[in-house]
């Protein structure tokens, strides 16, 4: 199946700091990436639409200052997570569509995701 | 506001046996739905999907059933095996852009 990759894996900052994240397809080009974030024991809640050349759409209730969403190119998109504080240490995880596989076209690829400790 | 659940924290089954993991959702417009498969600290895993326009897809081990009238989704693994065990999450989509998931349910297979 298709891979989608995340970097950093795992992640600890300072309270006040910005991290990036970043999110790559890499055996197909995705013009759509999602950004999910996930508390122990919750689901995947969905942060974020990027969308390759275009502003990202963000979820009601996320604050699109915070989280930063880049998709500058058809493989790469990034969420910087700025001024963090430790309510923001999570997992957060990425997802991308291949168009081009018509089996399954809904079908969403997920990276590993990385987790986010802020101290 | 849940729009899918799952509302059994974990399950247990024995190997070899039947794991049946049930899902549960509240918008008609739905149409599309998936299960994910999770291990720890690792994203998830695509395992198999549904359309409305069916009741049931099989797939080697997995099979899933849609219950449109009840709104009600379940995944049967037969037969169990220990290297199933994971953390199982249903999914469902309207526009098959954004997907809500469950809380997920915790399977453990037993040998």
């Amino acid at each position: 199946g298709a891979v989608v990759s995340q970097h950093p894996s795992w992640v600890i900052c300072k309270s006040g700091t910005s991290v990036k994240i970043e999110c790559r397809s890499l055996d197909f080009q995705a013009t759509t990436m999602f950004w999910y974030r996930q508390f122990p024991k919750q689901s995947l809640m969905l942060m974020a639409t990027s969308n390759e050349g275009s502003k990202a759409t963000y979820e009601q209730g996320v604050e699109k200052d915070k989280f930063l969403i880049n998709h500058a190119s058809l493989t790469l998109s990034t969420l910087t997570v700025t001024s963090a504080h430790p309510e923001d240490s999570s997992f957060y995880i990425c997802s991308a569509r291949d168009p081009h596989r018509l089996a399954g076209v809904y079908e969403q690829y997920f990276g590993p995701g990385t987790r986010l400790t802020v101290t | 506001d849940q729009q899918v659940k799952q509302n059994s924290p974990s399950l247990s089954v024995q190997e070899g046996r039947i794991s049946i993991l049930n899902c549960d959702y509240t918008n008609s417009m739905f149409d599309y739905f998936l299960w994910y498969k999770k291990y720890p600290a690792e994203g998830p895993t695509f395992l198999i999907s549904i359309s409305s326009i069916k009741d049931k897809n099989e797939d080697g081990r997995f099979t899933v059933f849609l219950n449109k009238s009840a709104k009600h989704l379940s995944l049967h693994i037969v037969p169990s095996q220990p290297g199933d065990s994971a953390v199982y999450f249903c999914a469902a989509s309207a526009t098959g852009n954004q997907f809500y998931f469950g809380t997920g349910t915790s399977l453990t297979v037993i040998p």
